[in-house]
């Protein structure tokens, strides 16, 4: 079956400017995670989802970094005034349940985004 | 908080040489240990875990043990290919207070690169 999808695959903005990072989880799975990894460092959590609410957004860095997911499906991560601290590459990954480690998530390719 | 810390990279070995990636960690309450590969042009991929004490995990010949008393969960390989090229990340699920949302928590990478 279709696994994570993320897009754009990249994404080059300037500083200062608005952007939004689409994430397509797998059919079904409940929770919904979004990472940031930067180069040479290993993914940071960013914030987690548990159907259509925010269960956890302790890892947003400020309150220019927003996401959603209206419908529990589909999520969008939300960058507003753009620095050049924030080029690193964002993946989502789903988990058919969040609660308890057992559960698998499964990762997107990722969103590279450049801030020029 | 919780931490994962790898070993320095890169590692380059010779094809059928072992392979030892060591990984210690810091968490609070239980957490459950992961390592996540990500092949050259690919996402993220869970490679193996275990969830208690003295479980070994393994797959594609790599295996790990959840060592508590050391806070580790070194990776091994008796015999690394070239196609094992790759990033390997550890990561850990922390259980504090007896739930937890399955945010990751991940090292920072080791590279191997494995010459035929």
């Amino acid at each position: 079956g279709a696994g994570v999808s993320q897009t754009p695959s990249n994404k080059v903005t300037e500083k200062g400017k608005y952007v939004e990072l689409r994430c397509d989880p797998i059919s079904g799975h409940t929770a919904l995670y979004w990472y940031r990894q930067s180069l040479g460092q290993g993914p940071e959590f960013l914030i987690y989802f548990q159907g259509t609410g925010a269960a956890d957004d302790s890892g947003l860095p400020n309150d220019r970094f927003f996401a959603v997911r209206p419908e529990g499906s589909v999520s969008t991560l939300k960058i507003q005034r753009t620095e050049r601290g924030d080029s690193a590459v964002y993946l989502c990954a789903s988990s058919p349940r969040g609660q308890g480690g057992g559960y698998e998530q499964y990762f997107g390719p990722g969103t590279r985004l450049t801030v020029t | 908080g919780d931490s994962v810390t790898q070993m320095e990279g890169p590692v380059t070995l010779s094809e059928e040489a072992f392979l030892t990636i060591n990984c210690t960690y810091t968490a609070t309450g239980y957490p459950s240990l992961f390592w996540y590969v990500q092949y050259p042009g690919e996402g993220l991929q869970l490679l193996l875990k275990a969830t208690k004490a003295d479980d070994k995990g393994s797959n594609k010949g790599f295996e790990a043990t959840y060592r508590k008393e050391t806070t580790s969960f070194h990776l091994e390989k008796g015999s690394v290919q070239v196609s094992d090229s790759a990033v390997y990340f550890c990561a850990l699920i922390s259980f504090a207070g007896g739930t937890s949302y399955g945010k990751l928590t991940f090292g920072q990478g080791t590279i191997l690169t494995v010459h035929p």
